[in-house]
């Protein structure tokens, strides 16, 4: 199975700040990632897909990049609706993995 | 505008059996692969089970393989999972995602449902 690590597992950060979230494959997984939020009680909402893919209706300040095995959530400048926690998702193989979660706190 | 509703949670003992369904609408169903994920109190997201738009290919977790079993009836448009020999490992939410791409099995999750908490418990 491909494992995805996440760092940080948990973030500190003021509103207006911008923060990267690092997802590390164990194997090359091409551009077959994905990016959610999810707030405590909700459904996991989609960011990002095919690794740089900007989901319709999600705010431009929300970016990724990376292919192969390294793949990075950047959020340019923080609103205090995005304090929440973070999975990255692979699908280019079965079983379909998830990261373990970055947790991002207001500092 | 897709729906997806879970239903069929609840409380159950250690080896028991449950039945989930995830009743779909507002998409053709028969297009689309539809997954099992679930999410323990507290945790991270699992993915559980897959099968194809026809139904006629499945994957499992290994965590799941061999006492779940993932199936639908596209004349319903409905997805189920049937678990068997519940283990208290097995308590969460259990969501069924939808992926954005017609008959697709390889994908990232663009609809999700509410959600049905399972709860294995003496």
């Amino acid at each position: 199975a491909t494992q995805l690590t996440q760092s940080p597992s948990s973030l500190s950060a003021s509103v207006g700040d911008g923060v990267t979230i690092t997802c590390r494959a164990s194997q090359d997984i091409s551009s077959a990632l994905a990016w959610y939020q999810q707030i405590p009680g909700t459904l996991p909402n989609l960011l990002i897909y095919e690794a740089s893919s900007l989901e319709s209706g999600v705010p431009s300040r929300f970016s990724g990049s990376g292919s192969g095995t390294d793949f990075t959530l950047t959020i340019s400048s923080l609103q205090p609706e995005d304090f929440a926690t973070y999975y990255c998702q692979q699908f280019k193989t079965f079983p379909i993995t998830f990261g373990q979660g970055t947790r991002l706190e207001i500092k | 505008q897709v729906h997806l509703v879970e239903s069929g949670g609840g409380v159950v003992q250690p080896g028991g059996s449950l039945r989930l369904s995830c009743e779909a609408s507002g998409f053709t169903f028969s297009f689309y692969a539809i997954h099992w994920v679930r999410q323990a109190p507290g945790q991270g997201l699992e993915w559980v089970a897959f099968i194809r738009s026809d139904g006629t290919d499945e994957y499992y977790a290994d965590s799941v393989r061999g006492r779940f079993t993932i199936s639908r009836d596209n004349s319903k448009n409905t997805l189920y999972l049937q678990m068997t020999s519940l283990r208290t490992e097995d308590t969460a939410v259990y969501f069924c995602a939808k992926v954005p791409r017609v008959y697709r099995g390889y994908d990232w999750f663009h609809h999700w449902g509410q959600g049905t908490l399972v709860t294995v418990s003496s």
